[in-house]
């Protein structure tokens, strides 16, 4: 079964705050991908990485950065917190390639205060 | 025209009704195509893949008509644990991102 951890289920940080979210993945995948998910907006890719060290913007990237220094790992970084990042985050991984489904973590719930 | 299109409903049905979902999509190169679902405040899960000459499992049964660029899902016999959002999935041309649709709300009542 393919396994994706987020490290936090509920996060709550304050405006301004350098804010980190984790997602480890157990089967050496390459593919990974952050979304958020917001009411009436659906999930927004953020975010994604096909490789170590690689990675490229989605949809939007603005206010976001990430970092992939091992492949099982993959993190985003919001800079500088701010109230309108307040969302459901959620890390995906695509088991092959080619256009495989994904699969998604228990995502993560920030606010932001 | 959204890239991909669904009725987000709610749809209320009884246990033992057929259901059906339909989604449209804009990009006629899109090559793959998905339906998941989601459960209230959980994250997204696959349902199943839709393949060109329509698939099913068990009591799902999943359509695609390119020339139309339509998808659909139809649920039958449908139990209380059916209720969910469903959402329709399509990688975009490049194959490097799944655009989702904003999902279709089903309440299965006894």
């Amino acid at each position: 079964d393919v396994k994706v951890t987020q490290s936090s289920r509920y996060l709550v940080k304050r405006t301004g705050e350098k804010v980190f979210l984790e997602c480890v993945q157990d089967m050496d995948h390459e593919n990974m991908f952050w979304y958020r998910q917001d009411p009436g907006l659906g999930l927004r890719l953020i975010y994604f990485s096909y490789d170590v060290k690689m990675k490229e913007k989605g949809d939007i990237p603005e206010g976001y950065s990430v970092s992939r220094e091992k492949k099982e790992r993959f993190s985003l970084i919001l800079e500088s917190a701010s109230t309108n990042q307040t969302s459901m985050y959620l890390c995906a991984i695509r088991t092959q390639g080619g256009n495989q489904p994904q699969h998604f973590g228990d995502g993560t719930r920030l606010s932001i205060l | 025209r959204k890239e991909v299109e669904q009725d987000p409903g709610p749809f209320n049905v009884p246990e033992g009704a057929t259901v059906a979902f339909n989604c449209t999509y804009s990009n006629s190169a899109s090559q793959s195509f998905f339906w998941y679902r989601q459960d209230c405040r959980k994250e997204p899960k696959l349902l199943m893949s839709v393949y060109s000459s329509g698939n099913e499992d068990g009591r799902f049964t999943a359509q695609l008509n390119r020339a139309s660029q339509y998808i659909s899902l139809l649920i039958r016999d449908s139990k209380l644990s059916d209720s969910a959002t469903y959402l329709c999935v399509v990688y975009n041309q490049a194959g490097t991102a799944l655009i989702f649709g904003k999902g279709t709300t089903l309440s299965v009542s006894s």
